[in-house]
C-alpha cells in the first residue's frame, strides 16, 4: 500500500523559514502534492513535483527527489497566517487521479 | 468560478435516518471525488467519479452510496449510520489526466459536511 511520512508537529517563528519533509513508498507514483489546511476549513492545493527538482510559487517552494523518495515543502518569511496542517500526497493512477496523503503536519507560527 | 459547493454544512442524524450529501462544481471538472475525514486525521477517499462513472469504490460500507447524476453533481446517499461513521465529509474535483509526471495534479475541494451520528 502507499506510506507516507512527515512529521506531526513543528513549531517556528514568525518571518523564518521552515521545512517539512515527507518521504514515500508508493507504487504507481507520479508526484507529489502538498495541500494546506487551517482548522475547520478544506484541504487547498499548494504545490505539485512530477519531476525531479524544485517548484518555487511565491513564499512557498516544494521539492521532490525521486531517488531518494523523498519532498519537502519549504515555507519562507512565515507569517500567522500560515498557522494550519500541511499534507503531502502522492499523486497515483490515470485519468481520475488518486491522492494518498501523509497524517499530515501541524505548524505553528508564534511570534 | 474555482468553488465546489458542498451542502449542508452540518448534520445530525439517527441512526435509523436517510439523508444526503451533496456536492456541486462548475469548473468543467470531469473527476468528482469524496473524502472522510476525522478529526487530527488526514482525508481518507472514499468514491471516486470519472465521466460520471464510478471508478474506484475504496471498499467503503453499502452504507453510503455516491451518485453522480451529471457532470456537475455528486451526491452522497447515508443510510443506517453508526456513530463512528460521524466526521467531515469533503468532495472535490479535478481534471481528467492523462497521467504521467507532467502536468498539474490539483484537485479542488469543498468546503465539507460535518456530520454527527447519534
Amino acid at each position: 500500500g502507499q506510506s507516507l511520512e512527515q512529521p506531526s508537529e513543528v513549531t517556528a517563528v514568525e518571518g523564518a523559514i521552515v521545512q517539512i519533509n515527507c518521504t514515500y513508498q508508493t507504487s504507481g507514483f507520479y508526484g507529489l502534492s502538498w495541500y494546506q489546511q487551517h482548522d475547520g476549513g478544506a484541504p487547498t492545493f499548494l504545490s505539485y513535483n512530477g519531476l525531479d527538482g524544485l517548484e518555487e510559487t511565491g513564499r512557498f517552494s516544494s521539492f521532490l527527489s525521486r531517488s531518494d523518495s523523498y519532498g519537502y515543502l519549504l515555507l519562507q518569511e512565515l507569517q500567522m497566517k500560515d498557522s494550519a496542517s500541511y499534507f503531502c500526497a502522492d499523486v497515483s493512477g490515470a485519468g481520475s487521479y488518486q491522492l494518498t496523503f501523509g497524517k499530515g503536519t501541524k505548524l505553528s507560527v508564534i511570534p | 468560478d474555482t468553488e465546489v459547493t458542498q451542502t449542508p454544512k452540518h448534520l445530525v442524524m439517527g441512526m435509523t435516518n436517510k439523508k444526503s450529501l451533496k456536492c456541486e462544481q462548475h469548473m468543467g471538472h470531469r473527476a468528482m471525488y469524496w473524502y472522510k475525514q476525522k478529526a487530527k486525521k488526514p482525508p481518507e477517499l472514499m468514491f471516486v467519479y470519472s465521466y460520471e462513472k464510478l471508478s474506484i469504490n475504496e471498499s467503503v460500507p453499502s452504507r453510503f452510496s455516491p451518485e453522480c447524476p451529471n457532470s456537475s453533481l455528486l451526491n452522497l446517499h447515508l443510510h443506517a449510520l453508526q456513530p463512528e461513521d460521524s466526521a467531515l465529509y469533503l468532495c472535490a474535483s479535478s481534471q481528467v489526466r492523462a497521467g504521467g509526471t507532467s502536468g498539474t495534479y490539483e484537485q479542488y475541494f469543498g468546503p465539507g459536511t460535518r456530520l454527527t451520528v447519534t
